[in-house]
């Protein structure tokens, strides 16, 4: 079975801080990872997405993500935080069976503080 | 249209009536999905439609819930005599076909339910 948890609920951090989502899995093959952002009554939108390529991977917005098979983990980053960078936040796997559909975790609220 | 398309957006209705949320996908994409999105809960996958074939339906959490694809395109989800703990968002999303696993996911806005 495949999942994943994000650590911390809520992050807050200062504009111009850097910013950090927690993201780990499970998966008992090599996973394809997501990370998706939702800004308050809308829909998600991809920010990055992890592939078997190359291990960091570079999304909108300024943000990137590593993957780190030893660790499992996919954590999320952005150098410095912007007062728009205030969304939820989601890590997803894509569910085994070629389906495309995705398991999340339950998600990061993101706090900018000016 | 250039995005998913959902309707409607914010739904309010009497606990025991049956409601129909509505998705039109991308022109084009050939997989739809449907979520749901609750306190508690987080982001659960409900129902999955890939071209003419069988739907996955292995997220539906009870017989209460359906949904169907007409002509490969829009989608209706289905929710008969609402309970309370329906209340929650209903997003669409839909994919290319071609590589499912690892194509992005466009999401509409999705439709707020509340069951009162």
């Amino acid at each position: 079975a495949q999942s994943v948890t994000q650590l911390g609920s809520h992050v807050s951090v200062s504009e111009g801080a850097l910013v950090l989502l927690r993201c780990n899995y499970s998966s008992s093959v090599p996973p394809y990872l997501f990370w998706y952002v939702q800004y308050p009554n809308q829909g998600l939108q991809l920010l990055l997405k992890y592939t078997s390529a190359a291990t960091l991977v570079k999304g909108i917005n300024g943000f990137e993500a590593e993957f780190k098979k030893s660790e499992t983990s996919f954590h999320l980053t952005k150098p410095s935080a912007h007062m728009s960078d205030a969304a939820e936040y989601f890590c997803a796997v894509s569910a085994l069976g070629n389906t495309g559909k995705l398991i999340f975790g339950q998600g990061t609220t993101l706090q900018v503080k000016p | 249209g250039a995005g998913v398309s959902q309707s409607p957006s914010n739904k309010v209705t009497e606990k025991g009536k049956d409601v129909e949320l509505r998705c039109d996908p991308i022109s084009g994409h050939t997989a739809l999905y449907w979520y749901r999105q609750s306190l508690g809960q987080g982001l659960e996958f409900l129902i999955y439609f890939q071209g003419n074939s069988a739907p996955d339906k292995s997220g539906l959490p009870s017989d209460r819930f359906s949904a169907e694809r007409t002509g490969g395109s829009v989608s209706t989800l289905t929710i008969q005599r609402t309970q309370q703990e329906d209340s929650a968002v209903y997003l669409c999303a839909s994919k290319k076909n071609r590589g499912a696993e690892t194509a992005e996911a466009f999401f509409g806005q999705g439709t707020r339910l509340t069951v009162v």
